[in-house]
Parts: C-alpha cells; structure tokens; sequence
C-alpha cells in the first residue's frame, strides 16, 4: 500500500525558516516524481514543487522560487521541502504527493503556521 | 501560467441527482486535465485524469470528458459521500495549476 507521512510543520515567525519530511512507503521514491502542494486555511490547493525521479530536475511556482527548495534521500525513501524566508501568506497545509502531472497518491498533509 | 476556471462554485444538489461541474482552461491543455475529490480535513483524491480515465476504485458514476480548453466532470447519481469539493488541475504546462474549485453541497 502507499504511504506519505509528512512531518515538520508548526509555528514559525515571519523570515523563519523550516523543512518538511515526507516518508514514502509501499513504493521506491527514486521510480517516481513526487511534488509538493500546499493549500491555505479554507482556501483552494496550490502547487508548489515538483522533482523529475529520473534526473533530478526540479520545478517551482513563482510564489516560492528563491525560498524553497525541493529535494529527496533515496536512501531513506523520504521528500524534503527547505523553506526559507516564511512569509505569513505560507500558512498552509502542506501535502506531498506522488508524480509530477497528475499526483495519485497524497498524503495527510502538515500545517505550518507563520506568525510574530 | 494556465489558469483553471470552474463554474458553478457551488452545486446544490440532492442525493440521486446528476452533477455536472465545468473546468475552462486559458489556453488548450489537450486532455492533459484532472479531477480530484476533497472532503474537509482530508487529502484530495484523484477521480479523473487525462480528461476522461477514472482513477483506481473510483466509482463508474464519476465520467469526465474534454479536451483542449472545456472539460467536464460528471457525476450520474449522487451519492452521500460525493458531497466535497472538486479540483481539476492541468499538467500540460509549468507550473501545474488548479481551478479554484466547485462545492458540491446538500440541498
């Protein structure tokens, strides 16, 4: 069965800094792209970041490009997102999710809260 | 970027009625188009992708159709559990987008 369990999220203050741990179970994270989506309280779903699983090659929305940086340990199956420079506009509840076009596998996501 | 448009933004319906929720692209996306299922407090579910091809376990009374820039999602018999919010989202292009979302709720 596959599995995402995210970790990592909590308060931080504007200009912190976090990252997020996705653990990847029932599949091998280096057979597949995997991406990162985010979606703000009571808003809708917003990508965020993708890695190609073949070539490393990574992509991202405009809102986080420069700050955060999409990264995986294939060693450990686990994503990672580094964020810097949070901005309270990134409040939200980040999801990882498997594949880079249309993710079929999600998992429960971990909300961070930035706030002075 | 591409951007998603979905109408209506909120469907109220009852329970054994036909659904039918509409996703506008900005530009074509060819039948690089998919839907997903989110219910409060849950990680969304994919129903639908490329255009038309149901998802492991989705149900058959989820169909999508389209292509280019309209595409729809119909849902043939509501059921209790079909009442969410429903995503389409594009992968034709960088950056991956998402329509804004329509409410499907009890009437």
């Amino acid at each position: 069965e596959v599995q995402l369990l995210e970790s990592g999220g909590g308060f931080i203050q504007p200009g912190g800094s976090l990252t997020l741990s996705c653990v990847a179970s029932g599949f091998t994270l280096r057979n597949y792209d995997m991406s990162w989506v985010r979606q703000a309280p009571g808003k809708g779903l917003e990508w965020l970041s993708s890695i190609i699983g073949s070539d490393d090659t990574t992509y991202y929305a405009d809102s986080v490009k420069g700050r955060f940086t999409i990264s995986r340990d294939d060693s450990k199956n686990t994503l990672y997102l580094q964020m810097n420079s949070l901005r309270a506009e990134d409040t939200a509840v980040y999801y990882c999710a498997r594949g880079s076009g249309t993710p079929d596998s999600w998992g429960q996501g971990t909300l961070v809260t930035v706030s002075s | 970027d591409i951007v998603l448009t979905q109408s209506p933004a909120t469907l109220s319906l009852s329970p054994g009625e036909r659904a039918t929720l509409s996703c506008r692209a900005s530009q074509s996306v060819s039948n690089y188009l998919a839907w997903y299922q989110q219910k409060p407090g849950q990680a969304p579910r994919l129903l639908i992708y490329d255009a038309s091809n149901r998802a492991t376990g989705i149900p058959a009374r989820f169909s999508g159709s389209g292509s280019g820039t309209d595409f729809t999602l119909t849902i043939s018999s509501l059921e209790p559990a079909d009442f969410a919010i429903y995503y389409c989202q594009q992968r034709s292009h960088w950056p991956r987008t998402f329509g804004p979302g329509t409410k499907v709720d009890i009437k």
